[in-house]
């Protein structure tokens, strides 16, 4: 089944550390999201990649980093200077930048900064 | 002030009722209007997608803009305890670049049996 897995579904994360989240779709789409949610808040954008070998910032991209190296794959470190990790972290992906407007997303992450 | 103001919630029905659930947007800009639907712990799914003002139908649901008004609706009709979530509402100017829509806080929804 096609379909964006993340993992982990859990993370625990000292103080100090980078942490990095997976985020692998098979269903060949060219644009790919990291959001960051809150409780009782809504989704903010972190990076996005519309192409291989190439990303952008988003609202809240300070403290995170990305890669986009291969199409199906766009992991996010977490670094030690996000001054308030601790979120659900969501990644998605959508075909193409031109196309419908649907996103697909991934189950998530739950970062928690100990 | 926030691009897009959702209604909070949380919304609490009994079964069989009909929930409304809706959004307010500042920019006149937008275009094209989303709704997902996130179970407790997932991820969002869209359940529905709406260009321009009007009404969109799919089995339960309806989902009505007035751009007029910058006000956008859900409709669940004969809500089902399978339909408890938070739903989101999101917005975007274009049919294109999906991941930058501009997402509304979400109302949590619990129809009890």
């Amino acid at each position: 089944d096609g379909g964006i897995t993340q993992s982990p579904k859990y993370l625990f994360r000292k103080e100090g550390q980078n942490v990095t989240l997976s985020c692998e779709q098979n269903l060949n789409h060219d644009a790919m999201y990291w959001y960051r949610q809150d409780p009782g808040q809504g989704l903010r954008l972190i990076y996005y990649s519309q192409i291989v070998n190439d990303f952008q910032k988003g609202d809240i991209a300070e403290g995170y980093s990305v890669s986009r190296e291969k199409k199906e794959s766009f992991p996010l470190t977490v670094t030690s200077a996000q001054k308030n990790p601790t979120a659900f972290y969501l990644c998605a992906s959508s075909l193409d930048t031109l196309g419908a407007g649907e996103l697909f997303f991934g189950e998530g992450s739950r970062l928690t900064v100990l | 002030q926030k691009e897009v103001e959702q209604d909070p919630g949380p919304l609490s029905v009994p079964e069989g009722a009909i929930v409304s659930l809706n959004c307010t947007y500042s920019n006149s800009a937008f275009q094209y209007f989303m709704w997902y639907r996130q179970y407790s712990r997932k991820g969002p799914e869209l359940l529905m997608y709406t260009y321009s003002s009007g009404n969109k139908e799919d089995g339960r649901f309806t989902a009505q803009v007035d751009k007029s008004s910058k006000y956008i609706s859900l409709f669940i009709r004969d809500s089902q305890p399978s339909d408890s979530a938070t739903y989101l509402c999101a917005m975007s100017r274009y049919n294109t670049n999906a991941g930058k829509s501009t997402f509304g806080d979400g109302t949590t929804l619990t129809v009890k049996p």
